[in-house]
């Protein structure tokens, strides 16, 4: 499969707890994306690396979040001391720089109770 | 903040009937695409089209884009029962890949 790839597709963690998901985009991809999507709305952008430069960071990316792309392939997105409001869809999608069309992955669904 | 609203909230229909579907959004964009998204999983994407042109087609489906009104549209024609699913528009303005969603049009077709 060459698609996106996400890593767990479910995670269940209680609250405080630190989780890490992982994200392998299409291979010849620059551009890695990560979204975050809550039940009944549409997914919301969260940041973005292009190679291993992290270029852009949401608003809703506090600082309990972190992501990384160490040697511009896969990413990894850590969220520490995890808390209900966190429960989502965590979606991440690559594209070439200059290409318009982004490619998703399945997602994690996070789930913290 | 979301860029878009959707317009359905939500449409069901027969086997063999057409959808439409809207989409409006608040500023000025380089392209608007659409994505279909089945039930908890990833999204698809299905058609882009720029801010200079007016109307797209695929396969069953067409996009038109109203810059003016900042709106778009997409029909699927002739529905199949495979095309339930969750629909976004998604515009971008500079960063090619990095999108906006609306909150989506949920399409049940019914056989």
């Amino acid at each position: 499969d060459t698609g996106v790839s996400q890593n767990p597709r479910h995670k269940i963690t209680k609250r405080g707890q630190n989780v890490t998901f992982r994200c392998d985009p299409i291979s010849e991809h620059n551009r890695l994306y990560w979204y975050r999507q809550t039940l009944g709305q549409g997914p919301e952008f969260l940041t973005y690396f292009q190679n291993e430069a992290q270029l852009e960071k949401s608003r809703l990316l506090s600082d309990r979040f972190s992501a990384e792309r160490p040697k511009g392939s896969f990413s990894t997105l850590e969220i520490q001391r995890t808390e209900q409001g966190d429960s989502a869809m965590y979606l991440c999608a690559s594209s070439l720089v200059g290409g318009p069309e982004a490619f998703f992955g399945q997602g994690t669904r996070l789930t913290v109770v | 903040s979301q860029q878009g609203e959707e317009d359905p909230q939500a449409l069901s229909i027969q086997e063999g009937e057409n959808a439409t579907m809207n989409c409006s959004y608040k500023t000025s964009i380089n392209n608007l695409q659409w994505y279909r998204q089945n039930s908890g999983r990833g999204l698809v994407h299905l058609i882009l089209i720029r801010s200079n042109e007016r109307e797209k087609h695929s396969g069953r489906l067409r996009v038109t884009l109203d810059t003016s009104k900042k709106s778009s549209s997409l029909l699927i024609t002739a529905s199949r029962a495979a095309d339930t699913a969750s629909y976004f528009c998604a515009t971008s303005f500079d960063s090619w890949g990095k999108l906006q969603f609306g909150a989506g049009t949920q399409v049940v077709v019914t056989p």
